[in-house]
């Protein structure tokens, strides 16, 4: 069964504190795995897709790289302004018609000034 | 671009009457829409998957009678919840699919329900 697992639940951080975020999944056959940026009361916003193992993808101060087992998502010296929920999704090869994504529960990310 | 829009932003109704929520891409074609539901600190739960001129597939566990999915067109999806009840109120979002194969999913702004 497809599964995505994101760590850790919660982060807090000062300004300027690099840290990491996980997303750990199993699919049979990964077809994309996508990075979400969500703030409170809003839909989420689309930040990255990553295809295949050794793909590295930037912006601005994220960067997001995948491995066969696992992606990260990198925050470099954050600004308050990049709290938020980040969700990490994978679509499985066998759901590459409907374009389904499996969901993780989200790190909530919180940068103190 | 990729710009997906919802409407209402929020909606309070009474208990036994239907609600209707628009979804909408603005600048692409989607083949394929998507409807979640979100409870507060939780991820996203899909509800059904919608393509256009045919029969939206719903996920297991969701009542295909109560809540209505109609993907009229290639930048509109609607979904109506039918005789709603208290524990209908949550967010929801829809989302666009953007092409086809891996296309990236695009989220409208969401939909805050509260029935009374």
């Amino acid at each position: 069964e497809d599964q995505v697992t994101q760590s850790p639940e919660a982060l807090r951080l000062q300004e300027g504190e690099s840290s990491s975020l996980n997303c750990s999944y199993t699919v049979s056959g990964l077809r994309g795995l996508f990075w979400y940026r969500q703030d409170p009361g809003k839909g989420p916003e689309f930040l990255f897709t990553l295809y295949s193992a050794g793909e590295e993808k930037e912006k601005e101060r994220l960067k997001a790289t995948l491995t066969k087992k696992e992606s990260f998502l990198h925050i470099t010296a954050p600004k308050p302004e990049d709290s938020a929920t980040y969700l990490c999704a994978v679509q499985d090869v066998g759901s590459s018609n409907t374009g389904k994504l499996i969901f993780g529960q989200g790190t909530t990310l919180q940068v103190k000034p | 671009g990729a710009v997906v829009s919802q409407h209402p932003s929020w909606v309070i109704c009474k208990s036994g009457t239907s609600v209707k929520i628009e979804c909408r891409s603005l600048d692409f074609q989607a083949t394929t829409m998507f409807w979640y539901r979100q409870f507060p600190k939780q991820s996203l739960m899909l509800m059904a998957t919608s393509n256009e001129g045919s029969k939206a597939t719903y996920e297991q566990g969701v009542e295909k009678d109560k809540f209505l999915i109609n993907h009229a067109s290639l930048t509109l999806s609607t979904l109506t919840v039918t005789s709603a009840h208290p524990e209908d109120s949550s967010f929801y979002i829809c989302s666009a699919r953007y092409g086809t194969g891996v296309g990236e999913q695009y989220f409208g702004p969401g939909t805050r329900l509260t029935v009374t």
